[in-house]
């Protein structure tokens, strides 16, 4: 059984560039969650994905987006990247929607220069 | 407005004392803590879980405790070990005991000393 596996692991891309990251949840698990985590903040749920549809946005802009497909990987894409868009970015997936505990990935770390 | 509160940045103890890492919420329609350990250059790993409707979840080495009337939770790590150093982050959930929409607090980075 595989892990939560996200693609790349470190990234850097210029204000206003576009940037996608993926995500490889864990074997058989059908609902993925993204989350941002800022230098010295915790993570901040950004929406959640189940069964190929979103289950749920928390306070991000529409420039934030995401898809998850057939096989339950998942993409985060943003776009007209900020300064404030460098972070770490983690996924984490969970068995079911109604799982209490999410697995995470080891997270994308993304500069925006 | 931070709903989820961990106002020690750090905490260090010796191996084989007890650890008491703290965590303050706000939100009242919170349902389930949970508390995760973070490594450097890893994930967040799940560690243990309290529903609202308990005061006291073990396993292990690991205790949390819940106070709802002063909303007020800790994790309790006895005995501690070096391999504990890690950073704890309290998270609370409102989605009826799912992990949906996980709020995290800041973390506590905490150090145990041989």
């Amino acid at each position: 059984e595989t892990g939560v596996t996200q693609s790349p692991t470190h990234l850097i891309k210029t204000r206003g560039q576009q940037v996608t990251l993926r995500c490889s949840s864990q074997s058989g698990h059908n609902t993925v969650s993204w989350y941002q985590q800022a230098l010295g903040q915790g993570p901040q749920f950004i929406f959640q994905y189940y069964r190929e549809e979103e289950n749920g946005r928390g306070n991000f802009p529409p420039r934030f987006s995401g898809l998850q497909f057939p096989n339950y990987s998942s993409e985060l894409n943003v776009n007209a990247l900020e300064l404030d868009d460098s972070a770490l970015y983690l996924c984490a997936s969970s068995l079911k929607a109604a799982s209490i505990e999410a697995f995470f990935g080891q997270g994308t770390r993304l500069t925006v220069v | 407005d931070q709903q989820v509160k961990q106002n020690s940045p750090s905490l260090s103890v010796q191996e084989g004392r007890i650890s008491i890492l703290n965590c303050d919420y706000t939100n009242s329609m919170f349902d389930y803590f949970l508390w995760y350990k973070k490594y450097p250059a890893e994930g967040p790993t799940f560690l243990i879980s309290i529903s609202s409707i308990k005061d006291k979840n073990e396993d292990g080495r690991f205790t949390v405790f819940l106070n709802k009337s002063a909303k007020h939770l800790s994790l309790h790590i006895v005995p501690s070990q070096p391999g504990d150093s890690a950073v704890y982050f309290c998270a609370a959930s409102a989605g009826g005991g799912s992990n949906y929409k996980l709020t995290f607090g800041k973390g506590t980075l905490l150090t145990v000393n041989p």
